[in-house]
């Protein structure tokens, strides 16, 4: 069965770098999303992405953070300057053009600020 | 207020019975989505099953099935014949609006599911 994957699994840097999480969404899908959950909190919507721009972003999504789909099956989130207070899972999403309510998710990407 | 409410922060279920996880959910729009997705140890979130609120029946998928009171605004997951791989952080979620206005979802806190053998 088609999934979502994600790289790297975890990840670890220091405040004030950036880093680039990648997604592979499943290939028929158009629609895509990034999603993060820190410990012990809900999961929180960051942004949604269609068409080679975004289509709805939450606040939190500001100037540190984006997207991008620099090939036909990549889809990237980007912080640009990274804090404390990012360290979370991440989890991309993707859903197909005809059955858009439905969002797959990836296993998520772990990533720690020090 | 809260736009998804989980009160049950955790539960016990024997092996075999059923089991029933509560979400409440708060919106004024007459066009929304209700989701419920699994989440093991190992991390991942697992869509489980989804109900819109037109729908005129319940949704089921397989051992799954969503409880929805609209009046109430509840949307309750029902599994049955819980099995040990069932132990896991269960998530209830809405979409508000129409698929045109958007397709965030919200997420409630999550109720942990412990199935004891």
């Amino acid at each position: 069965e088609p999934e979502v994957t994600q790289t790297p699994s975890h990840q670890v840097t220091q405040m004030g770098q950036e880093v680039i999480l990648r997604c592979v969404p499943i290939s028929n899908h158009l629609y895509f999303y990034w999603y993060r959950q820190i410990l012990g909190q809900k999961v929180e919507f960051l942004v949604s992405f269609y068409n080679n721009e975004i289509s709805e972003k939450s606040e939190i999504f500001d100037d540190q953070f984006s997207v991008e789909r620099p090939d036909g099956s990549n889809f990237t989130l980007k912080i640009r300057s990274t804090k404390l207070e990012d360290s979370a899972m991440y989890f991309c999403a993707s859903s197909e053009l005809n059955r858009r309510e439905t969002q797959y998710f990836g296993p998520g990407t772990r990533l720690l600020v020090l | 207020a809260q736009k998804i409410t989980q009160t049950q922060p955790g539960m016990f279920v024997q092996e075999k019975e059923a089991v029933t996880l509560d979400c409440t959910y708060d919106t004024s729009d007459p066009s929304y989505g209700l989701f419920w997705y699994k989440q093991p140890s190992s991390g991942e979130m697992i869509f489980l099953i989804y109900q819109g609120s037109y729908d005129q029946q319940n949704a089921t998928e397989g051992r799954y099935s969503l409880n929805f009171q609209k009046a109430r605004k509840s949307a309750n997951l029902v599994i049955s014949a819980s099995q040990l791989g069932d132990s896991a952080m269960y998530f209830c979620a809405m979409r508000e609006g129409n698929l045109a206005a958007g397709n965030k979802l919200t997420f409630g806190g999550g109720t942990r599911v412990l199935v004891k053998p």
